[in-house]
């Protein structure tokens, strides 16, 4: 099983909708998790860091079920800027794999006008 | 800081051929990795050191691969001899495990292609 599994979309949403993306996680070790942005061509920039609460920043919220490992990302209001592939991710957090960070395929977004 | 600095930014290269990629880290991070993304596999760990000594070299491909990390600010990772099959974008990214954060911060990487 893989460390991490997100769907792969692709989402194609208008500007202005809603969009949620979502991802599990195998290790109940874990305790670092983040969702990281990809642009056509460029590196894995981070987005935001996930935290056991939930978190928001602007448009984007980040929730975080441990019971359930499962991670999810809400983009309100899509910006035709917001077009990029989002990465789940998560750390190892056990033995050797400290420091590591286990990242999903990503999910490809696409806001049209 | 300057973020992570990678070099060449694009290679290419025939088969056979010695390929050398480079990278220097964020001033202060004490990990280094470096990565490998095609449309295929997406984005696969190669190899990461901690402190300059490789932690983990389980997903470097072949014996044809190899990194060094010499000190604190520069590593290079060497294909020889390259194949087509090496064609790919290499990321090297850093972090600051030191202060308490996993958070990595990737290079513009490298785009290689093998002919």
């Amino acid at each position: 099983r893989k460390e991490v599994e997100q769907d792969p979309g692709p989402f194609n949403v208008p500007e202005g909708a809603t969009v949620a993306f979502n991802c599990t996680y195998s290790n109940s070790a874990s305790q670092s998790f983040f969702w990281y942005r990809q642009d056509c061509r460029k590196e894995p920039k981070l987005l935001m860091s996930v935290y056991s609460s939930g978190n928001e920043d602007g448009r984007f919220t980040a929730q975080l079920n441990r019971a359930s490992q499962y991670i999810s990302l809400l983009i309100r209001d899509s910006k035709l800027s917001d077009s990029a592939t989002y990465l789940c991710v998560v750390n190892g957090n056990r033995g050797s794999t400290l420091g590591r960070l286990y990242f999903g395929r990503g999910t490809q977004l696409t806001v049209w006008p | 800081d300057a973020g992570v600095i990678q070099s060449p930014r694009h290679e290419v290269t025939e088969m056979g051929q010695e390929v050398t990629l480079r990278c220097k880290p964020i001033s202060g991070h004490d990990y280094l990795f470096w990565y490998r993304q095609t449309m295929m596999r997406g984005l696969e760990l190669l190899i990461y050191f901690n402190n300059n000594v490789p932690i983990d070299d389980s997903g470097m491909p072949e014996d044809r691969f190899s990194a060094k990390m010499p000190n604190a600010s520069f590593s290079t990772l060497k294909i020889q001899p390259s194949e087509p099959r090496d064609s790919a974008v290499y990321f090297c990214a850093s972090s600051n495990y030191r202060a308490s954060t996993d958070t990595q911060y990737f290079g513009p990487g490298t785009r290689l292609t093998v002919l």
